[in-house]
């Protein structure tokens, strides 16, 4: 069975502060993937990133990036000179195929201050 | 491509009632997931559809709940009998292989 971790329920920062988000997984499959996914207030779930198993590559895109370690099963994502817009709750999210459904985890809700 | 269409957004319903959800998947992609996602936590899954056929279910999918894919395209959730517990956001996802899309959700508030 496969298990996602966010151990931050919630983080609070002020605006242009750098903050990360930690995700662990658990699962005995050697193929998987690993998910973000956005969910602001209006509750649609928003794609940000996704990664395969055997790409250790991190990932850069905007103020956002990512850091995919397999030695610590983390995959855990950083948002950069945060604003207020990216106040909402952040998923972590794992499937064995890319096409079997995914396993979240409980997520963390980052608010942004002005 | 105009994303994944759920309907109703909002239903409020009282205790006993049935139920029914429907959501439009991305005409192309294959797979249809169903989810529900209570306060404070992420979403659950609860079963899904490869075209028409269903190819898994949850233990989270008591006897009251029931999906279907009829046609292989749009899919519906009927929960019979509704009780308090069933209030939570059932979130709609399809997917091709290449990322799963989801659409806005429908609120269920059972009174």
């Amino acid at each position: 069975a496969q298990k996602v971790t966010q151990a931050q329920t919630e983080i609070s920062v002020v605006e242009k502060e750098d903050v990360t988000l930690d995700c662990v997984y658990e699962t005995r499959d050697t193929t998987y993937y690993l998910f973000w996914y956005k969910q602001p207030p209006s509750g649609e779930l928003v794609f940000l990133i996704r990664r395969n198993s055997f790409d250790e590559q991190n990932e850069i895109s905007g103020r956002y990036s990512w850091n995919f370690q397999k030695s610590t099963s983390s995959f855990n994502f950083t948002i950069t000179a945060s604003q207020v817009v990216d106040s909402a709750v952040y998923f972590c999210a794992l499937s064995i195929s890319g096409n079997t459904p995914l396993v979240f985890g409980k997520g963390t809700r980052l608010s942004v201050i002005a | 491509d105009t994303g994944v269409s759920q309907d109703p957004r909002h239903k409020i319903t009282k205790r006993g009632q049935n139920v029914t959800f429907r959501c439009d998947p991305i005409s192309e992609h294959n797979r249809l997931y169903w989810y529900r996602q209570t306060l404070g936590q992420g979403p659950e899954f609860l079963t899904y559809f490869q075209n028409e056929a269903q190819l898994e279910k949850s233990r989270l999918l008591s006897d009251r709940f029931s999906a279907e894919r009829p046609k292989g395209s749009f899919s519906t959730l009927e929960i019979q009998r509704t009780e308090q517990g069933d209030s939570a956001m059932y979130l709609c996802a399809s997917s091709t292989g290449k990322g799963y899309t989801f659409g806005s959700g429908t609120r269920l508030t059972v009174v």
